[in-house]
């Protein structure tokens, strides 16, 4: 099955700062999906990106498939945003390969 | 519109016992998909069904697992008989289909979490 790398593993930032999230795989996928897993352990849909750029908010993701990567963008961290984010990835549409997670620590 | 729903949020069973996880995913939805977390694991693919029909039941750990999707429409995921490292979270996603083929981005319930005793 197709690999994923999440980087860095945890992350710990001021309230205020930027910063980004990187997820690497290992083959050609045509599903890419961001998702925030909240204190209450639910997956929130952030970004369906198996390619190009899309913002919503103080977020924005890139993938780039050629090159196999995909970067998740946070700027003017707020508290709300600590979390764990999972990138997952499909290479047919259908079974969704997760890496291990960025956990995200802002603190006021 | 509602989202994906699971029932029930917990479950605690002893070692032996069977357990019987619903989910019911947002309408209009062919496909279905069961993923679980186990302690300190990665989020791993169960199975997927589009309509009543399972397309691909790969990540199924054992026989000990049986997945239902009467009429298409809600599904059960049953453990029979539950094991210790049976216990995590396991979670329902839905998907709408491509009208070529294919899928779009998956939403999810927000899980079960079972321990097994």
């Amino acid at each position: 099955g197709i690999q994923v790398e999440q980087s860095p593993p945890d992350l710990i930032l001021q309230e205020g700062a930027n910063s980004t999230l990187r997820c690497n795989f290992s083959d050609s996928v045509n599903n890419l999906q961001w998702f925030h897993q909240n204190p209450w352990g639910q997956l929130i849909n952030l970004f369906y990106i198996p390619s190009g750029t899309k913002q919503n908010g103080r977020l924005s993701a890139t993938t780039v498939a050629t090159e196999r990567y995909s970067l998740l963008y946070i700027s003017s961290s707020q508290t709300t945003d600590s979390g764990v984010y999972f990138c997952a990835v499909s290479s047919n549409d259908y079974k969704l390969s997760f890496g291990a997670g960025t956990t995200v620590t802002v603190r006021a | 519109e509602a989202g994906v729903t699971q029932f029930p949020s917990h479950s605690v069973i002893e070692k032996g016992q069977t357990v019987t996880l619903r989910c019911d995913p947002i309408s209009g939805h062919d496909n279905l998909y069961w993923y679980r977390r186990v302690m300190g694991k990665e989020i791993k693919f169960l199975l997927h069904f589009v309509k009543e029909s399972k397309q691909d039941e790969s990540g199924m750990p054992n026989n000990r697992f049986l997945a239902e999707r009467t009429g298409g429409t809600y599904s059960t995921l049953k453990v029979q008989p539950a094991e210790l490292e049976d216990s995590g979270v396991y979670f329902c996603a839905s998907s709408p289909s491509r009208r070529h083929g294919g899928a779009y981005e998956q939403y999810f319930g927000p899980g079960t979490r079972l321990t097994v005793t």
